[in-house]
């Protein structure tokens, strides 16, 4: 089942702060982060494992609450360069393909 | 290191006709996903192999689409008849081991069928 992603779109000036929330109505075993940007193939970004961790990459972290079966990206400060379509995979199971949410279109300007 | 290979790259076809997308893994990988990403349905998973056997193709729209894994460095979507609401950029991921792991996509195929 395809899991929700807010806000639909964002837009932000540089140096600010978002923050991309996906949930499931589905026990998860793991939440996936892939950025995708325009006319490009989606980059993955990190893996969060059941067990409530969190992740950094950059200035880009991310939270998993399995309890609640949602995740959050943070993104600090932001980058031009983080402009993008956010998309979170989830997975229900382990070794079970991801299903992935429609995405958080990401704009930010100077 | 080349990634993940796929052609072509854009594909325009009239309703009716058959199309066939072609993807290359990166090497080593024995994971493969097929996915079709629109903007009202975002970015779906197709068909799923591991080892070259298909493990979950529940993503198939219909009969219309197959898909092959003949060998660990080659895949096919076909789309046999086509019609224009396949119309979508089609990619190709690979991964080594499970699902669960890091997918790298390709650059993607995108189809236009009139």
């Amino acid at each position: 089942q395809q899991p929700v992603q807010s806000p639909q779109a964002v837009i932000l000036r540089e140096g600010e702060d978002a923050v991309i929330n996906c949930s499931s109505s589905k026990a998860l075993y793991s939440v996936h982060w892939y950025r995708q940007k325009h006319g490009e193939a989606p980059v993955f970004l990190m893996i969060l494992l059941k067990g409530g961790e969190q992740k950094g990459h950059e200035k880009i972290s991310a939270s998993f609450n399995e309890k609640k079966q949602q995740s959050s990206l943070y993104l600090t400060a932001s980058q031009l360069s983080y402009s993008g379509t956010y998309f979170c995979g989830t997975e229900s199971d382990s070794g079970y393909a991801l299903n992935f949410g429609k995405g958080t279109s990401l704009l930010v300007t100077p | 290191d080349a990634g993940v290979i796929q052609s072509p790259r854009h594909e325009v076809t009239e309703m009716g006709q058959e199309v066939t997308l072609r993807c290359k893994p990166i090497s080593g990988h024995n994971s493969l996903f097929w996915y079709r990403q629109t903007m009202m349905r975002g970015l779906e998973l197709l068909i799923y192999f591991n080892n070259n056997v298909p493990i979950d193709d529940s993503g198939m729209p219909e009969d219309r689409f197959s898909a092959k894994m003949p060998n660990a460095s080659f895949s096919t979507l076909k789309i046999q008849p086509s019609e224009p609401r396949d119309s979508a950029v089609y990619f190709c991921a690979s991964t080594v081991g499970l699902a669960s792991n890091e997918q790298f996509f390709g650059p993607g195929t995108r189809l236009t069928v009139l």
